[in-house]
C-alpha cells in the first residue's frame, strides 16, 4: 500500500514563511490530485488545500487564501505547501492525503493519509 | 462556506449499534457526495466510507453509510473497544473555486 510522509514542519515566528513537503511512495502519485488538511491541537479536521495530477486545478480554504500556495512535482513524487505570513491561528499538525479521484472536475475523497508534521507559531 | 454539523460525542458498549449524523447547512445534500473518516488516537485519518455508502478495501462490513436529501449517517454495529475515537464527515462544496469541507467531529466512547 502506498505511504506519504510529511516534513518541514518547525517553530517559526509570526509573519514568517514555511515550506511543507510530502514524499509519495508506492503510489501512483503523478495520476491523483493530493491535499494538505490541518488539525489545530484538540480540534477537527480542516481542509487547507487541494491541487489536481497536473496542477492546472487548485483550492483553498478561505482561512489561507492568499497566504499558501500548494504545487507538486510529479517527477519527484512530492508535493508542497508554501506558508506565507503565518498567524498563530495556523498552529497546527499538517497532514498530506491522496484522493481517489484525478481532481480534473472535483475534489473526492482521501484514501491515504500521512502522518503529519506539526507547524507551531509563536513569538 | 458550508457547514457540516455533528454531534460533538456519542457512545455506546460493546456490540452495540451506534449512528452518527451529518446534517447540513442547505437541503441539497442530494448534490454532495458524502465522505466519512475515523481518526483514532496517536494514527492518520482513515477513509470509513466514500461515495455516501461505499466501503473502500478492508474496511469491516461492520461499517456503513448513508444519506437523504437533507443528512448522511454513519452506522457502527457490533461495536468493538478499538472504534473508540473521533469520526468525522466531509463533503465537496461545488460553489466558487471548490473546497472539502469537514464536519465538527465526533468523539465516540466505547464504555
Amino acid at each position: 500500500e502506498g505511504q506519504l510522509v510529511e516534513s518541514g514542519g518547525a517553530l517559526v515566528q509570526p509573519g514568517r514563511s514555511l515550506r511543507l513537503s510530502c514524499a509519495a511512495y508506492r503510489l501512483k502519485f503523478d495520476e491523483y490530485a493530493m491535499h494538505w488538511v490541518r488539525q489545530v491541537p484538540g480540534k477537527g479536521l480542516e481542509w487547507v488545500s487541494g491541487i489536481s495530477w497536473n496542477a492546472v486545478a487548485t483550492g483553498y480554504a478561505d482561512s489561507v487564501k492568499g497566504r499558501f500556495t500548494i504545487s507538486r512535482d510529479n517527477a519527484k513524487r512530492s508535493l508542497h505547501l508554501q506558508m506565507d505570513s503565518l498567524t498563530v491561528e495556523d498552529t497546527a499538525l499538517y497532514f498530506c492525503a491522496k484522493d481517489i479521484s484525478s481532481g480534473v472536475r472535483a475534489w473526492d475523497a482521501f484514501d491515504i493519509w500521512g502522518q503529519g508534521t506539526m507547524v507551531t507559531v509563536s513569538t | 462556506q458550508s457547514v457540516l454539523t455533528q454531534p460533538p460525542s456519542t457512545s455506546g458498549t460493546p456490540g452495540q449499534r451506534v449512528t452518527i449524523s451529518c446534517s447540513g447547512s442547505t437541503s441539497d445534500f442530494r448534490f454532495k457526495t458524502v465522505n466519512w473518516y475515523q481518526h483514532l488516537p496517536g494514527t492518520a485519518p482513515k477513509l470509513l466510507i466514500y461515495n455516501d455508502n461505499q466501503r473502500p478495501s478492508g474496511v469491516p462490513d461492520r461499517f456503513s453509510g448513508s444519506k437523504s436529501d437533507t443528512s448522511a449517517s454513519l452506522a457502527i454495529s457490533g461495536l468493538q473497544s478499538e472504534d473508540e475515537g473521533d469520526y468525522y464527515c466531509a463533503a465537496w462544496d461545488d460553489s466558487l473555486n471548490g473546497y472539502v469541507v469537514f464536519g465538527g467531529g465526533t468523539k465516540l466512547t466505547v464504555l
